[in-house]
């Protein structure tokens, strides 16, 4: 199985405030022959499903703030909210789809400070 | 706009075998899969399986000896059984839709307990 690992566990930003949370995976899930990081991120505020955020890495699902944003490649991927507002409190969860079993990191907390 | 509702008992007790079902509402079920996943109470995602509409599946090696995954397009609905059940799978249980690669809508999620 694939590993993800989210660092920090949680966060606490102010108000505007850049919040940034890493996802790291134990192997690669670029596939070469596409050129495409097989990546997602979601969030999940409390008593609700996850919601889609970011696919393929960097690609924002229709709706979604673009003052979130999502980078990196390989094996190394980013999760940056540019301004943070109180709607985005929440929980998020990075996950890979490139190989079953599909497999998330364990969450980080965003809050405010 | 397409809409997932999981339904099932609540309550289940020790050793027997969890079901649920996930109705979808306004699209087809067809040419899509569609995934179980769970989430124990404070706890992170677990993907469970996933299902495509001709039948096809996949399941999480750590449940595969327990889990089924069916489809019926008849009813636009697919259903998760989880046999020999333990405390250890009292979890929010979601369905979800997999587009292209990736979980795209959700259901609100279903609370099933273990207990006798």
């Amino acid at each position: 199985d694939i590993v993800m690992t989210q660092s920090p566990d949680s966060l606490a930003v102010s108000l505007g405030e850049r919040a940034t949370i890493n996802c790291k995976s134990s192997q690669s899930v670029l596939d070469n022959s596409n050129n495409k990081n097989y990546l997602a991120w979601y969030q999940q505020r409390p008593g609700q499903p996850p919601k889609l955020l970011i696919y393929w890495a960097s690609t924002r699902e229709s709706g979604v703030p673009d003052r979130l944003s999502g980078s990196g490649s390989g094996t190394d991927f980013t999760l940056t909210i540019s301004s943070l507002q109180a709607e985005d409190v929440a929980l998020y969860y990075c996950q890979q789809y490139y190989s079953a079993p599909r497999t998330f990191g364990q969450g980080t907390k965003v809050e405010i400070k | 706009q397409v809409q997932l509702q999981e339904s099932g008992p609540g309550l289940v007790k020790p050793s027997e075998t969890l079901s649920l079902t996930c109705t979808v509402s306004g699209g087809s079920i067809s040419s899509y899969y569609w995934s179980w996943i769970r989430q124990p109470p404070g706890k992170g995602l677990e993907w469970i399986g996933y299902i495509y509409s001709s039948g096809s599946t996949k399941y999480n090696p750590s449940l595969k000896s327990r889990v089924t995954i069916s489809v019926d397009t008849s009813k636009n609905q697919f259903s998760l059984k989880l046999s020999s059940v333990t405390a250890a799978d009292t979890a929010v249980y979601y369905c979800a839709r997999v587009r292209g690669y990736f979980e795209d809508v959700w259901g609100k999620g279903t609370t099933v307990t273990v207990s006798s």
